[in-house]
């Protein structure tokens, strides 16, 4: 079936230090991806999404490549900031006639000062 | 704020009771999607409905319940409720169900049950 893998948390970051959240994915078809966060006691929002290979999603710094060579979207941040600690989750639409979001099980960045 | 409200925010209850949860979408928005998010499982899908009929079935108990009101607001059923239900459940919404690798879900903040 379906399914999202993510990278092993928390990962712990000093402020202005590169992100990269590995993300990779299993789905038969061609399906979309998405970035959600989630913010301490709040909801998931939207991060970015890629629809099709080779699409790159971007928002506020962050970036994501849809490899379907490699079925991987990784997340990427140049230089990230204290405010970028959340919980991060990759998640794939199967695009198989209804909507639904299949997650990962969510990576916790912890950005120090 | 994202437009999509869940209530009550938190509650506390004990094993064997029935608990509701409500939802309301963001305005326009036709689907209302329940995700269970718990420590050991993460987010796993429930089910969604749009316009008022149910559209998929995920990984949703047969002591869950949910129904879409005519006015679109979503109710979520839980009963006979045990110490493994303690969660966080998530409503979302979408303008629409129909195949679209665009559509975007709009999360609510989310109802956090604690069963003691």
């Amino acid at each position: 079936g379906d399914s999202v893998t993510q990278m092993e948390g928390p990962v712990t970051l000093s402020e202005e230090a590169f992100l990269t959240i590995n993300c990779t994915y299993t789905a038969t078809g061609y399906p979309s991806l998405f970035w959600y966060v989630q913010y301490p006691g709040e909801g998931l929002q939207l991060l970015l999404k890629a629809t099709k290979a080779d699409d790159k999603g971007s928002n506020k710094g962050f970036e994501a490549t849809y490899r379907k060579e490699t079925t991987s979207f990784h997340l990427e941040k140049g230089s990230v900031q204290v405010s970028d600690s959340a919980v991060y989750f990759c998640a794939l639409n199967p695009n198989t006639g209804f909507q639904k979001l299949v997650f990962g099980t969510g990576t916790r960045l912890l950005v120090s000062p | 704020d994202s437009g999509v409200t869940q209530t009550p925010k938190h509650l506390i209850t004990a094993t064997g009771q029935r608990v509701t949860l409500r939802c309301s979408p963001r305005s326009g928005d036709l689907s209302v999607y329940w995700y269970q998010q718990s420590l050991d499982q993460g987010l796993q899908f429930l089910i969604q409905y749009y316009n008022g009929e149910e559209r998929a079935k995920g990984n949703i108990l047969e002591r869950f319940s949910a129904q879409q009101f005519p006015d679109l607001h979503s109710e979520l059923n839980l009963s006979s409720l045990e110490l493994g239900d303690s969660a966080l459940y998530f409503c979302a919404s979408s303008v629409q169900s129909a195949y679209s690798g665009a559509n975007v879900l709009t999360f609510g903040a989310g109802s956090r049950l604690t069963v003691l």
